[in-house]
């Protein structure tokens, strides 16, 4: 089946500086991945949908300009973090659509201090 | 909107069977999944149920579907520690679509 890679797994940074998560399908196209975020103890919530070569569709209430997301080849798609605060502290998780089913990445811890 | 619900805690002992319920608002879903996650993991899927069937076996996994009262249940047979985990029943529209998850189930086996 197809094989999604995420990095990095954890990352620990200062409040206000940038972080950089990247998701790449690396046996298949992808055109269009999903980028998901889960707090303690709750459900993955959709944050947006990364589009290869345009611009990703974010769901209500998710600030395009805090998490910018870049989809410029069929196999990576990046989600930064600008200026992360403590309240962005989540696990991070991409997904692959595909046929027959959807990829999960292995996430991304991210804790901002 | 569209809404999934599910039990937030399930205790059994090992060798019984588990049984996670879930119901869900989305009549046009296409296809219903079970994922599981395990601590500060990513998320498996175990397995997937078309909406146009009503029950599908694979090992010691059986889900139901009860597509007019939108119920949906996993059942692990003979459950083992290694099961314990957080199980996700989500739901899927059109291929290539976002999933809906519901806030998952911890299942506890002790022994």
């Amino acid at each position: 089946g197809a094989v999604v890679s995420q990095h990095p797994s954890w990352v620990i940074c200062k409040s206000g500086t940038s972080v950089k998560i990247e998701c790449r399908s690396l046996d298949f196209q992808a055109t269009t991945m999903f980028w998901y975020r889960q707090f303690p103890k709750q459900s993955l919530m959709l944050m947006a949908t990364s589009n290869e070569g345009s611009k990703a569709t974010y769901e209500q209430g998710v600030e395009k300009d805090k998490f910018l997301i870049n989809h410029a080849s069929l196999t990576l798609s990046t989600l930064t973090v600008t200026s992360a605060h403590p309240e962005d502290s989540s696990f991070y998780i991409c997904s692959v659509p595909r046929e027959g089913g959807y990829t999960f990445g292995s996430g991304t811890r991210l804790t901002v201090v | 909107g569209e809404d999934v619900e599910q039990s937030l805690f399930l205790s059994v002992r090992e060798g019984d069977s588990s049984v996670i319920n879930c119901t869900y608002t989305d009549s046009s879903s296409t296809y219903l999944y079970w994922y599981k996650q395990e601590p500060g993991a990513g998320l498996q899927l175990l397995t997937y149920i078309f909406s146009n069937m009503d029950m599908k076996q694979d090992q010691r996994l059986t889900v139901l579907l009860n597509k007019k009262d939108k119920h949906l249940s996993l059942r692990i047979a003979d459950t083992q520690t290694g099961d314990s985990a957080i199980y996700f029943c989500v739901e899927g529209g059109q291929a290539g679509t976002a999933l809906i998850f519901g806030k998952g189930t911890t299942l506890s086996v002790s022994s």
